[in-house]
């Protein structure tokens, strides 16, 4: 079964404690990850795109990298206003089966000043 | 320029009763969306449509109904609410492939 995995569930962090958020999938025929950003009572906001292995994509503090097995989220040196949830999701085309996106359960980060 | 917007925010229903929920987005994207959100589980699509007229079912269909008359709304409608229904719902939008980039702020949607 294709599943996508993100850990921790909540981390948190001081300002300006740099740390990364993890995305693990054991999909077939993946196609893209995707990252979104989720603040509560508001729908996710889209960040990034990452589409084959090695690439790396940047948002003022944040990168995104990806490889063969898991997507990665650094955060750089964060504030406070970077607290949210942040989802991962992994666009796959499967043998036999129709094009899906697999949303994680997402990472609750909390940035204390 | 508003992006995706649902109407209502929040809605309380009983059992058995029916209701639509309503998106509209202002970006003239092809593609929508509506997903569900429920406490410690991935956002799940429910239905999606890739262009005005047209709608396919997502990974949780049953229950629900979906019509896109035109191509800035997307109308998803339960015809008899269940307590599983109780949820937050997302409209979304794309402009070409089929991942959400664009999303409403939600109906928060209980039923008794």
């Amino acid at each position: 079964e294709d599943q996508v995995t993100q850990s921790p569930e909540a981390l948190r962090l001081q300002e300006g404690e740099s740390s990364s958020l993890n995305c693990s999938y054991t999909v077939s025929g993946l196609r893209g990850l995707f990252w979104y950003r989720q603040d509560p009572g508001k729908g996710p906001e889209f960040l990034f795109t990452l589409y084959s292995a090695g690439e790396e994509k940047e948002k003022e503090r944040l990168k995104a990298t990806l490889t063969k097995k898991e997507s990665f989220l650094h955060i750089t040196a964060p504030k406070p206003e970077d607290s949210a949830t942040y989802l991962c999701a992994v666009q796959l085309n499967p043998r036999g089966g129709s094009e899906k996106l697999v949303f994680g359960k997402g990472t609750k980060l909390t940035v204390n000043p | 320029n508003a992006g995706v917007t649902q109407t209502p925010k929040f809605r309380v229903l009983k059992t058995g009763q029916s209701m639509t929920l309503l998106c509209a987005q202002d970006m003239n994207h092809e593609y929508m969306y509506w997903y569900r959100q429920d406490p410690g589980m991935g956002l799940r699509l429910i239905h999606y449509s890739v262009g005005e007229g047209t709608t396919a079912k997502g990974e949780v269909p049953d229950g629900y109904n979906v019509s896109r008359l035109k191509k800035q709304n997307f109308l998803l409608g339960l015809e008899s609410a269940a307590p599983s229904q109780t949820s937050v719902y997302f409209c979304a939008s794309s402009r070409t492939e089929r991942v959400p980039q664009h999303f409403g702020d939600g109906t928060r949607l209980s039923i008794l």
